[in-house]
This record gives structure tokens, C-alpha cells and sequence, in this order.
């Protein structure tokens, strides 16, 4: 089965500070991971897109990084502002079908 | 870059009456289109696909009959909540995925609307 799992479910930092989020993913065979940003009642936008072939790939002070062989992905935000607050999604798409997979989100409150 | 609209943007009925959710893509031809529901601080959850032209694929558990789907062209889909009732109470998003001669995204990437939120008394 195709599974997309977030962590950690929710996180609470202080403006200025770095904070990784965590994927990790069964979704097989695999086409590409994406790492979307929702903020609240609104829909999500994509951060960055990652094929196999792509360990890295940043899009200003967010980076995400890809792991294939062991099917783990991470976000990196630099420098939290305020306007990070928000759900980070990850999407992974493959597995046989064109419908990807969404991971549940997690939640990043940014405090002054 | 790619845009997708939804109207309206939130709506308040009450139980009984039907709803129609419009997404548009605003600049670019979408083959397939995505409508989404989600609660409250949870992921967004796959109602139905629908394909320009053809009836739209609904996953387990929704009800065809109750959310109808219209994807009459390249550039809109429709999803109407018939008898609404306060569960039907959600955030409904859509997506819409470029047609296959596209120019806009890649990957089959997936362009979302900003929501419509649907209120039920």
C-alpha cells in the first residue's frame, strides 16, 4: 500500500530559528516528491519537486532533500519568519497510479 | 506561472439546499481535474478525478450521487453538494493537472485552487 508518513505531526519554534521536517514514504515504484505549503484556509502551493535522479533542490530559505534508497525526504527552513507558519505537505507520486499520495501534514507555529 | 480558481470562496447554506463549487484554470488547458476535501487539521482526502468529457471517478466512500462532478471543458470543473447537510461542512479544494501538450508545469504536477469553504446550518 501506498503510504506517505509526516513527522513530526506538529512543531513550535521561535522566529529566526531552523527546523527540519521529516517524510518518509513507501510509495513504489517512484515517480517524484513534492513538498507543499498550506496555510490555513487556503490551498497548498508547491515548494519543490524532486525526481530520483535529485538528492537537493532549495527554493529560497526552504530546501528539501531525497534519499531513494531509503525513501526518506526532508524540508530545511532557514531563518523562520513569522509567514512560515503553516502545514508542510508531502506528496510523493508513483506506485502505479497517477493519483499521488499526501502525507497528513505537519503543522510549523512560528513565535516572535 | 499556472492559476486555478475557485468560486466562491466560502458559502453558508442551510440543510437541504445544494451547492455548486466552480474551479477554473485560468491559464492553461487541464485534462484532469482533482476535488478534495479536508477537515480540520487534517490531510487533504481525494473525493473524485474527473477527466474532460467523461463521468468523473470517485474513490470509496463518496457518494456520486450526493457530490456531482461536470468537467464540460478544458477549463472547468464543477462539483455540487446536493442536500447539504452540516457533516458536509469541509474545505473543498481542487486541483487541476495540465493536459498531456502542456507548457506550464511538470511532472504532471498538480495546480491547486485556493478552497471554498462550505458551511452547513
Amino acid at each position: 500500500k501506498n503510504q506517505v508518513e509526516q513527522s513530526p505531526q506538529s512543531l513550535i519554534i521561535l522566529e529566526g530559528k531552523n527546523c527540519t521536517l521529516q517524510c518518509n514514504y513507501t510509495v513504489s515504484p517512484f515517480s517524484n516528491l513534492r513538498w507543499y505549503k498550506q496555510d490555513t484556509g487556503r490551498g497548498p502551493v508547491s515548494l519543490t519537486i524532486m525526481t530520483f535522479s535529485e538528492n537537493t533542490k532549495s527554493n529560497g530559505r526552504y530546501t528539501a532533500t531525497l534519499d531513494a534508497d531509503t525513501k526518506q525526504s526532508s524540508l530545511h527552513i532557514t531563518a523562520s519568519q513569522l509567514s512560515d507558519s503553516a502545514s508542510y505537505i508531502c506528496v510523493v507520486s508513483g506506485g502505479g497510479s497517477y493519483i499521488p499520495t499526501f502525507g497528513r501534514g505537519t503543522s510549523l507555529i512560528v513565535h516572535p | 506561472g499556472a492559476v486555478v480558481s475557485q468560486h466562491p470562496s466560502w458559502v453558508i447554506c442551510k440543510s437541504g439546499t445544494s451547492v455548486k463549487i466552480e474551479c477554473r484554470s485560468l491559464d492553461f488547458q487541464a485534462t484532469t481535474m482533482f476535488w478534495y476535501r479536508q477537515f480540520p487539521k487534517q490531510s487533504l482526502m481525494l473525493m473524485a478525478t474527473s477527466n474532460e468529457g467523461s463521468k468523473a471517478t470517485y474513490e470509496q466512500g463518496v457518494e456520486k450521487d450526493k457530490f456531482l462532478i461536470n468537467h464540460a471543458s478544458l477549463t472547468l470543473s464543477t462539483l455540487t453538494v446536493t442536500s447539504a447537510h452540516p457533516e458536509d461542512s469541509s474545505f473543498y479544494i481542487c486541483s487541476a493537472r495540465e493536459s498531456s501538450s502542456g507548457r506550464v508545469g511538470s511532472y504532471n504536477e498538480q495546480f491547486f485552487g485556493p478552497g471554498t469553504r462550505l458551511t452547513v446550518l
